[in-house]
């Protein structure tokens, strides 16, 4: 069955550090998620880009945030400059159709520790 | 801003009963809404879904269940077998104008041998 890949599967980095975490969508999946889960709480919504653009964003993606397609088959999220509590699983997902009602496919995620 | 609450954060079952998972939402404008299983050290997998149109959506063992007028969701597995032990996420978003899943704290399901 198709999956959605990332990697690393865990990443530790210093406070003020750039990492970028990536994803390997399905292959003719042409939405694009990423989504975070702070340890003990709720997954929540980063972001979704479609035609190589953000389509949507939430309140937490901010300017330290963004997410390329840097070709036909990656989808990074960039954190420019770590802070502790960026900590997180990070999980991307991808989807056939944007509308939200079609389910989307997750990968395993990415554990970002921020020490 | 919890618009999806799931209040159990954890149920136990003995293997072969109902497992009940309840979800409870706030915004009257969700007319989707989605059940995601999660194991350990891997990614929420989609596993049923229903349109506010419906207030019943089976596949196999599971059942979802929607009652609009009290806001509130619910997952069914019958019966419950040990490999369903997970965290449980229900989600909920419109059918369109987003692209975003508003998603609940999850209850994690142990089901007893």
């Amino acid at each position: 069955e198709p999956e959605v890949t990332q990697t690393p599967s865990h990443q530790v980095t210093q406070m003020g550090q750039e990492v970028i975490l990536r994803c390997v969508p399905i292959s003719n999946h042409l939405y694009f998620y990423w989504y975070r889960q702070i340890l003990g709480q709720k997954v929540e919504f980063l972001v979704s880009f479609y035609n190589n653009e953000i389509s949507e964003k939430s309140e937490i993606f901010d300017d330290q945030f963004s997410v390329e397609r840097p070709d036909g088959s990656n989808f990074t999220l960039k954190i420019r400059s770590t802070k502790l509590e960026d900590s997180a699983m990070y999980f991307c997902a991808s989807s056939q159709t944007g509308q939200g009602a079609g389910g989307y496919t997750f990968g395993s995620g990415t554990r970002l520790t921020v020490v | 801003d919890q618009q999806v609450k799931q209040n159990s954060p954890s149920l136990s079952v003995q293997e072969g009963r109902i497992s009940i998972l309840n979800c409870d939402y706030t915004n009257s404008m969700f007319d989707y809404f989605l059940w995601y299983k999660k194991y350990p050290a891997e990614g929420p997998t989609f596993l049923i879904s229903i349109s506010s149109i419906k207030d019943k959506n089976e596949d196999g063992r599971f059942t979802v269940f929607l009652n609009k007028s009290a806001k509130h969701l619910s997952l069914h597995i019958v019966p419950s077998q040990p490999g369903d032990s997970a965290v449980y996420f229900c989600a909920a978003t419109l059918a369109s104008g987003t692209y975003k899943y508003i998603f609940g704290t999850g209850t994690r399901l142990k089901v007893l041998a």
